[in-house]
């Protein structure tokens, strides 16, 4: 167990809908990064928070926003949905931002567009 | 983009022989990162290795890095079925006020009873 809680596991629905992904990190963590992972991307870095603040971005569409909380729990919030958008959205956690640090990942979100 | 790309994409084995797979990036690095996936699941960190240490062991595990040829292999002894999984290689990228992680395309391995 990591300790990284994603919920849901599974989410289904329609285009043009909008979605919203919860994240808790392990305790003790201050960093949390979101991913994509899909067939023909492989696993892509969207965004990171560290303790409330965004870090870094990557390849984050502008439909996409996340935030981190106080209680650094984070959300992902994927709007106007496409069929392409249908991935697997892994959230994962670290002490803090410096390199080298393992990053502890949850189980994901499993979205399907129809 | 990815950074790493592993090789073989896939691999198939008999259980109890030994598994390597190798991971070649693009730039240079202060450490890389080896993880595991499991069907369905999230990524789990196996081992890391700086761009100064040239092998390390972490139980069946023996990760190598080559800096010179921008290389590293995972090198899993003794596999059972549990082994079976994807693998991948990670390294850092400095990016903005952080750093981020960039995983190679993986290896499929699959050990078999």
């Amino acid at each position: 167990d990591s300790g990284v809680t994603q919920t849901p596991k599974h989410l289904i629905t329609a285009t043009g809908q909008r979605v919203t992904l919860r994240c808790s990190p392990r305790s003790g963590d201050l960093s949390v990064y979101w991913y994509q992972q899909s067939l023909d991307q492989g696993l892509q870095f969207l965004i990171q928070y560290y303790n409330g603040e965004e870090r870094a971005k990557g390849n984050i569409l502008e439909r996409f926003s996340a935030q981190q909380f106080p209680d650094l729990h984070s959300e992902l919030n994927l709007s106007s949905l496409e069929l392409g958008d249908s991935a697997l959205y892994f959230c994962a956690s670290s002490v803090g931002i410096t390199g080298g640090q393992p990053q502890h990942f949850g189980d994901g979100t499993r979205l399907s567009i129809l | 983009s990815q950074q790493g790309e592993e090789d073989p994409q896939a691999l198939s084995i008999q259980e109890g022989e030994n598994a390597t797979m190798n991971c070649s990036y693009k730039t240079s690095i202060n450490n890389l990162q080896w993880y595991r996936q499991n069907s369905g699941r999230g990524l789990v960190h196996l081992i890391l290795i700086r761009s100064n240490e040239r092998e390390k062991h972490s139980g069946r595990l023996r990760v190598t890095l080559d800096t010179s040829k921008k290389s590293s292999s995972l090198l899993i002894t003794a596999s059972r079925a549990a082994d079976t999984a994807s693998y991948f290689c990670a390294t850092d990228a400095r990016m903005d006020s952080s750093y981020k992680l960039i995983f190679g395309s993986g290896t499929r391995l699959l050990v078999r009873p």
